[in-house]
């Protein structure tokens, strides 16, 4: 299976910081990389999909780039509703979906 | 309201046997694969299932397979997943999701249950 690794586990900032989320795969995946929001309490909402593209209504301070083995997901001005953990996923190899550890964002 | 709703979960000794449900509505069930995931408390996702259109095909995790069956039933826009042999580590909050094909190429778990927690323990 593809391993997915993020870095870092934990990111604290501050409103109005940019944030950068990197994942990493154990072989090229292409762009069949999403990434998830998941809120306390709450089921993941998909945010992007093939690397860069928005999934539905996503604000515009979200971005995704990367190809191959490395990719990052870019918040350019936190806010507090980002409060969050993320997660990447590939779908290289779909079904066997596999996702990183998950990074947990906090608001310093 | 595109919605999909798990049932089932519970409180289940070690060894035993569990069948969870998904029900969705607003959208027209058989035109998608669904999947099931899984999350430990305080742990990370994990893909366990898919099934897809008709149910012809099925695809499992090497940690459920042999133990856990996917099926579906589109006249009643249900998805289920019998669990057997449960162990401690399959202890967590079970999720359904749909599997859209994004420009038919990307796909992607676009929309989720609010899952179902399960507690193996004796």
């Amino acid at each position: 299976d593809v391993q997915m690794t993020q870095s870092p586990s934990s990111l604290s900032a501050s409103v109005g910081d940019r944030v950068t989320i990197t994942c990493r795969a154990s072989q090229s995946i292409s762009n069949y990389l999403n990434w998830y929001q998941q809120k306390p309490g709450q089921a993941p909402k998909l945010l992007i999909y093939a690397a860069s593209s928005f999934a539905s209504v996503v604000p515009s301070r979200f971005s995704g780039s990367g190809s191959g083995t490395d990719f990052t997901l870019s918040i350019s001005s936190l806010q507090p509703e980002d409060i969050a953990t993320y997660y990447c996923q590939q779908t290289y190899n779909t079904p066997r979906t596999t996702f990183g550890q998950g990074t947990k964002l906090e608001i310093k | 309201e595109v919605q999909l709703v798990e049932s089932g979960g519970g409180v289940v000794r070690p060894g035993g046997s569990l069948r969870l449900s998904c029900a969705a509505s607003g959208f027209t069930f058989d035109d998608y694969g669904i999947s099931w995931f899984r999350q430990p408390p305080g742990k990370g996702l994990e893909w366990i299932s898919t099934i897809y259109l008709n149910g012809g095909r099925t695809s499992y995790a090497d940690s459920v397979k042999g133990r856990f069956t996917i099926s579906r039933d589109n006249g009643k826009n249900s998805l289920y997943l019998q669990m057997n042999s449960l162990r401690a580590d399959d202890t967590a909050l079970y999720y359904c999701a749909r599997e859209f094909w994004f420009r038919q190429l990307f796909p992607a778990s676009d929309i989720w249950g609010q899952g179902t927690m399960v507690t193996v323990s004796s």
